[in-house]
């Protein structure tokens, strides 16, 4: 079965620390793409990163950037000078990218930014 | 910008209603989704189009239905709502992947059913 796993249900990190966000998940396809979603309180659902499987360098958007062990099946997130709207539900997700169009989504992690 | 909308924020419907959960997204993407959101379940699949007409049972199919009678419209139906099916529901579109390599899913706002 194709899931992917998030171990940690809530964190909390400090105003401009740095914080890790875990993800695992289990597919026996060769070809896909990753995805870290963010879901602000009370508000939409938006991309923050995405990784393609096939790429070894790890993606980069600012402050997000990833670190990606494709043989380990891991994708973690990792926020660097982390901002009071950094707060919100994460979600780790994957797609294949041949047959099924099914975006898998992991169970969320709740990170809190404190002041 | 790509724009999700879903017609309501938040729901209240009494056991056995019909519920039309509607969606609508303007930027003529082929794939469409509807997910449920509860906490510690994360995002589950209810069904999703990949083209009008066209529906592929997600992992929690039972006891809803959708319909795609336009392409930028994707509704789900709640047959005989029944207090478990209390939830958020997020719909969500794609490009399909033939015709740009772009797999990002853009979302709607939500809509908070409570089946009461």
């Amino acid at each position: 079965a194709q899931t992917v796993t998030q171990s940690q249900p809530e964190m909390s990190v400090q105003e401009a620390e740095t914080v890790t966000l875990s993800c695992t998940y289990d597919t026996s396809e060769n070809n896909y793409y990753l995805f870290w979603y963010k879901q602000p309180p009370s508000r939409q659902m938006i991309l923050v990163i995405r990784q393609e499987a096939y790429k070894q360098q790890n993606a980069t958007e600012n402050r997000f950037s990833v670190n990606f062990q494709k043989a380990a099946k891991s994708f973690s997130l990792k926020i660097s000078d982390s901002q009071l709207g950094d707060t919100a539900m994460y979600f780790c997700a994957f797609i294949h990218t041949s047959g099924t169009y099914k975006y898998i989504f992991g169970t969320g992690t709740r990170l809190k930014v404190l002041a | 910008d790509v724009k999700v909308t879903q017609s309501s924020r938040y729901l209240v419907k009494r056991t056995g209603e019909k519920v039309f959960l509607e969606c609508v997204q303007d930027m003529d993407h082929e794939n469409m989704f509807w997910y449920r959101q509860d906490p510690g379940l994360g995002l589950r699949l209810i069904y999703f189009s990949y083209d009008v007409k066209m529906k592929e049972k997600g992992d929690i199919p039972e006891g809803y239905s959708v319909s795609r009678e336009k392409k930028e419209r994707f509704s789900l139906i709640l047959e005989s709502a029944s207090t478990n099916q209390t939830s958020m529901y997020l719909c969500a579109s794609s490009l399909d992947r033939g015709v740009i390599f772009d797999t990002e899913a853009f979302f709607g706002q939500g809509t908070r059913l409570t089946v009461v």
